[in-house]
């Protein structure tokens, strides 16, 4: 099964810095990788597919970069509304795996 | 308007079994993988299992194989997750999510309690 090592667990940020998530696959997934926010009592929500691509109606401060086994999920300007946990996912198989989570928190 | 509606869970006794339904809506239902996501109580999310759009392939994570079974109903427009042999760690809000390579929409999640 492929193994997905998302950093950091935890953060917290300001309002309006930049924040940056890693994750890293245990092989080459290509670009099937997916960025999926989650709030407290709630579905996840999906923001980002494929590893770069904005869903519809997510705002462009979200964004994703990476291929192979690095990728990279970044929030330009960190917003109070985007306290959420957030999760990469895997789908280069039908065996499915998610990151560990990143709980953002505002500082 | 895409809409799933999970429905089924409750609390039941360590080996006890549970059917959970997953009722779609407002997408042609028999185009699409389907799948069942959970989450433990403060972790994070676990994919549990996939299938086809005929049903013909299914897939599950290692920890439920064998205990539990993915079906749907095209007819109906439902997805099933027949658990059994059910543990303490099977403990989790369970999760109906439509494929579309992402998880693109997912239900409100049912709680599946396992305890005596």
């Amino acid at each position: 099964d492929i193994q997905m090592t998302q950093s950091p667990s935890s953060l917290s940020a300001s309002v309006g810095d930049r924040v940056t998530i890693t994750c890293q696959a245990s092989q080459d997934i290509s670009n099937y990788l997916n960025w999926y926010q989650q709030k407290p009592g709630k579905a996840p929500k999906l923001l980002i597919y494929d590893a770069s691509n904005l869903e519809t109606g997510v705002p462009s401060r979200f964004s994703g970069s990476g291929s192979g086994t690095d990728f990279t999920f970044t929030i330009s300007s960190l917003q109070p509304e985007d306290i959420a946990t957030y999760y990469c996912q895997q789908y280069d198989n039908p065996l499915i795996t998610f990151g560990q989570g990143t709980r953002l928190e505002i500082k | 308007e895409v809409q799933l509606v999970e429905s089924g869970g409750g609390l039941v006794q360590p080996g006890g079994s549970l059917r959970l339904s997953c009722a779609a809506s407002g997408f042609t239902f028999s185009s699409y993988w389907m799948s069942w996501v959970r989450q433990a109580p403060g972790k994070g999310l676990e994919w549990v299992a996939n299938i086809k759009q005929d049903g013909s392939e299914k897939y599950y994570v290692d920890s439920v194989k064998g205990r539990f079974t993915i079906s749907r109903d095209n007819a109906k427009n439902s997805l099933y997750l027949q658990m059994n042999s059910l543990r303490a760690e099977d403990t989790a809000v369970y999760y109906c999510a439509r494929v579309a390579g992402a998880f693109d929409y997912w239900g409100q999640g049912t709680l599946v309690t396992v305890s005596s």
